[in-house]
């Protein structure tokens, strides 16, 4: 059984402040790495695809860094608004796991005005 | 046409029922998935076709049956379900390379078994 964990759960965010949030996965045998946007009642929607160490991927005011060596990424979002609520979602592919991706357990994101 | 289309959005059905979940792409995706959430707990995988035969099974109760008609279409057969078997089926596809492509998801199908 993968063990991909997200911290904190859950984190309230005034608007206008910058925030992050962790996705710790296996060091070993590291395939890829998918960040997803879950907004309520909605569907998830991604934000990357990450595979190599060092990588950071941008996307408007939210980016993310990887490191595969010590199994952790990192998801920033920069100057929240109110429509960055939402759950944010990990997944990560193990080498010859074929398409299998293994989801975190999130992070429920609310930003207050 | 970037969408996932799942169908119905809302079921409920008895323990003796037999019924089926709809997911349609068609973005020429060659993998397609299923998936089953409970309340605050992460999408945990249960089926997996690539180029229309079963890849992946976690280990999936028979009760639960999959079929891929065509590339563009990926049903879920229920059968004899447990009300422990209420979730949220959440429908997926990608493109088959998940280091290059990411996974669409429809919106599920919120399912009640009584």
């Amino acid at each position: 059984i993968l063990n991909v964990e997200q911290s904190p759960q859950s984190l309230h965010v005034q608007e206008g402040d910058s925030t992050n949030f962790t996705c710790s996965f296996p060091s070993s045998n590291f395939y890829a790495l998918h960040w997803y946007r879950w907004e309520t009642a909605k569907s998830p929607e991604a934000l990357f695809v990450m595979t190599l160490n060092g990588d950071e991927k941008k996307k408007g005011r939210i980016s993310a860094t990887l490191n595969t060596k010590e199994g952790y990424s990192y998801l920033y979002i920069k100057g929240s608004q109110p429509e960055d609520s939402a759950t944010y979602l990990c997944a990560f592919i193990a080498g010859a796991a074929g398409n299998k991706l293994t989801f975190g357990g999130g992070t429920r994101v609310l930003v207050k005005p | 046409d970037t969408e996932v289309t799942q169908t119905p959005k809302h079921l409920v059905m008895g323990m003796t029922n037999k019924k089926s979940l709809k997911c349609e792409q068609h973005m020429g995706h060659r993998a397609m998935y299923w998936y089953k959430q409970k309340a605050k707990k992460p999408p945990e995988l249960m089926f997996v076709y690539s180029y229309e035969k079963l890849s992946i099974n976690e280990s999936v109760p028979s009760r639960f049956s999959p079929e891929c008609p065509n590339s563009s279409l990926l049903n879920l057969h229920l059968h004899a379900l447990q009300p422990e078997d209420s979730a949220l089926y959440l429908c997926a596809s990608s493109g088959f390379r998940v280091d290059r492509y990411e996974a669409f998801f429809g919106q599920g199908t919120r399912l009640t078994v009584v």
